[in-house]
């Protein structure tokens, strides 16, 4: 069974830049989730949506962060303009959408804005 | 701000030996915790759970213990092992309020030989 699936693997980028990363959910799962892991605050949940919709988007710093949902298979998180401050690992996990069942992640995108 | 806490940052263990890790929560409404393993450079991955209505739920050498008037959960894991030295996240979640979760910083276990 595929798991979730994130890409790149790596970013390098210059401030300023524009970044996309990517997230595929597992086949099935209705809920999606963006983490950024940072050493302060661990796995800080950024936005989720549930079937393609987003629900709770109070974890997104700032407006230079945009999340989009397009459809079941596919998420989107975007920065524009990067900062440095932003580098960290990103994690996307997905589930079932039921409160009590484990959210499955990816193997995150370690983004680093020079 | 963070309802959920792990207050070591890392913790060293003898191979056999127990390892104990511990979480705390301020949220009264959380009713259902998680535990989750990371490796490096790979995501985290689910271990073991327990709901609110239990005080213990073991899985072979894991064991997740719950106090919810203390509001503090601990993992333990007898023998620990080298192939258990990894971050471990504790989690929790409120059914009523959605089906987010929310995580502690992590503790680092390093398990020597």
């Amino acid at each position: 069974d595929a798991g979730v699936i994130q890409s790149p693997r790596h970013e390098v980028t210059e401030m300023g830049q524009e970044v996309t990363l990517r997230c595929k959910p597992i086949s099935g799962h209705n809920s999606l989730f963006w983490y950024r892991q940072t050493m302060m605050r661990g796995l800080e949940l950024l936005i989720y949506f549930n079937n393609n919709v987003p629900i709770d988007d109070s974890g997104m710093p700032e407006d230079r962060f945009s999340a989009k949902m397009p459809n079941a298979s596919f998420s989107t998180l975007k920065i524009q303009p990067s900062e440095p401050r932003d580098s960290a690992v990103y994690f996307c996990a997905s589930s079932l959408g039921i409160p009590t069942t484990p959210q499955h992640f990816g193997d995150g995108t370690r983004l680093s804005i020079l | 701000d963070q309802q959920v806490k792990q207050n070591s940052p890392s913790l060293s263990v003898q191979e056999g030996r127990i390892s104990i890790l511990n979480c705390d929560y301020t949220n009264s409404m959380f009713d259902y915790f998680l535990w989750y393993k990371k490796y490096p450079a790979e995501g985290p991955t689910f271990l073991i759970s327990i709901s609110s209505i239990k005080d213990k739920n073991e899985d072979g050498r894991f064991t997740v213990f719950l106090n919810k008037s203390a509001k503090h959960l601990s993992l333990h894991i007898v023998p620990s092992q080298p192939g258990d030295s990894a971050v471990y996240f504790c989690a929790a979640t409120d059914p009523s309020g959605g089906n987010q979760f929310y995580f502690g910083t992590g503790t680092s276990l390093t398990v020597i030989p």
